[in-house]
């Protein structure tokens, strides 16, 4: 079965840069998440869409900006990158219902390291 | 501010051993409770719960919410050395017409053989 695609795995960049991920979800999933997890630490929300629209807003710094394509993919620009930014970057994926519950389904992660 | 307790935050135990990880919250609006399964990368999936005393199974793992008193525990029972991971809890909620999860620090879990 089709998961969520995340690339790249691993990225390097250095202090000041620019990075962007991308995130492919689930087919017919309409809504993404976007997650950092340091290191040791519990993943925390960034940022959502839904149906190509940012659905919710958490701990996403200003230098941070992401945007879900008509083909349903995202992808998170980071800019100005501080070594604190090092961190696994989860994407998930969901198709919204109307009152119920939605079950995220995790991509395998991006790792990017500041140096 | 919405808040997610997991307890312990790590656990050593032997094969064949019955574990129990426990989850605590306080959030606005919640819909749901997630338990992941977390090893090298992505967190997996185990359960979602939504109502309260209804124990979900899955072979040797079960669980269980409370929404009266806001938990919810995981049980593991015949450790394996497979079962060796960070587990997660996160709590559904609704914010302003949208959902997102709020996650737990993880319960690090370690099967020894």
């Amino acid at each position: 079965a089709a998961g969520v695609i995340q690339s790249p795995r691993h990225l390097i960049k250095e202090k000041r840069e620019t990075a962007t991920l991308k995130c492919y979800p689930i087919p017919r999933h309409d809504t993404v998440y976007w997650y950092q997890q340091g290191p040791g630490q519990d993943p925390q929300f960034l940022i959502s869409f839904y149906e190509k629209m940012q659905s919710d807003k958490g701990s996403i710094p200003d230098r941070f900006s992401a945007q879900q394509f008509s083909d349903y993919h995202s992808e998170l620009n980071m800019s100005s990158l501080e070594l604190g930014d090092s961190a696994l970057y989860f994407c998930a994926s969901t198709i919204r219902r109307g009152h119920g519950a939605n079950v995220l389904t995790f991509g395998a992660g991006s790792r990017l390291t500041v140096l | 501010e919405d808040k997610v307790v997991q307890s312990p935050l790590s656990l050593v135990v032997h094969e064949g051993d019955t574990v129990t990880l426990n989850c605590s919250y306080e959030v606005t609006n919640f819909r749901s409770l997630l338990w992941y399964k977390q090893e090298k990368k992505a967190p997996t999936f185990l359960f979602m719960l939504t109502s309260s005393g209804i124990e979900k199974k899955s072979g040797r793992l079960s669980s269980i919410l409370d929404k009266k008193e806001l938990f919810s525990i995981l049980n593991i029972t015949a450790t394996q050395t497979g079962d060796s991971a960070v587990y997660l809890c996160a709590v559904g909620l609704t914010q302003g017409g949208s959902e997102k999860l709020v996650f737990g620090k993880g319960t690090k879990l370690t099967v020894n053989p």
